[in-house]
């Protein structure tokens, strides 16, 4: 099963409101990882965690705060966010070492901000 | 220049065509390659995976790396109007999960009946 869900698949919301996005994998995998794509560009990354650890943030603003409960979920907290943060906002996940550098996405979720 | 470049296209071919599609690299320290292939709207999906110079083929889908010339491609033989799509290369050094996954623009591809 190389599955990797994502919940909601399409959210629109206003630029006071918090949101929050879910991500599920049950491949094992200890890194997972928040992507964001806009139209016609390929997917930029957002943070990294590995082994439920935040090993990675690529000078995300303070308004996407990224959590990890356990090794098979991953949120992503949404909060004031502005129009030019709406995207698709990608999940994905691999497994360190084992050459198994392969990330698995999901469908994404589709996020508006009015 | 960029770490990685791919021709964005649009690329159009008839049903039953053979399809290349390419991506050069500049970082040598690039270890594991990989295509994606992203319906409009939805997430990639990884399509091939490889990590040494060569061939690997997967029914009709055929990945070839040529690690001295930085130099990769996907070959799609008898192509069908379901291979519409956005198809993006990707690759990574060892240790990825460390570090980033690098894509190219992706190129778009029509196969018309």
């Amino acid at each position: 099963d190389t599955e990797v869900t994502q919940t909601p698949k399409h959210l629109v919301m206003g630029m006071t409101n918090k949101k929050s996005l879910k991500c599920e994998q049950h491949m094992g995998h200890r890194a997972m990882y928040w992507y964001k794509q806009k139209a016609k560009k390929p997917p930029e990354l957002m943070f990294v965690y590995s082994y439920e650890k935040l090993s990675i943030n690529e000078s995300v603003p303070s308004r996407f705060s990224p959590e990890c409960p356990n090794s098979s979920l991953l949120n992503l907290h949404l909060h004031a966010l502005q129009p030019e943060d709406s995207a698709l906002y990608l999940c994905a996940s691999s497994q360190p070492g084992q050459g198994g550098e392969t990330q698995y996405f999901g469908p994404g979720t589709r996020l508006l901000v009015l | 220049q960029k770490e990685v470049e791919q021709d964005p296209g649009p690329l159009s071919v008839p049903e039953g065509a053979i399809v290349s599609l390419n991506c050069t690299y500049s970082n040598s320290a690039f270890q594991y390659f990989m295509w994606y292939r992203q319906y409009s709207r939805k997430g990639p999906e990884l399509l091939m995976y490889t990590y040494s110079s060569g061939n690997k083929e997967d029914g009709r889908f055929t990945a070839q790396v040529d690690k001295s010339s930085k130099y990769i491609s996907l070959f799609i033989r008898d192509s069908q109007p379901s291979d519409s799509a956005t198809y993006l290369c990707a690759m990574v050094g060892y240790g990825g999960s460390q570090g980033n996954l690098i894509f190219g623009k992706g190129t778009k591809l029509s196969v018309k009946p």
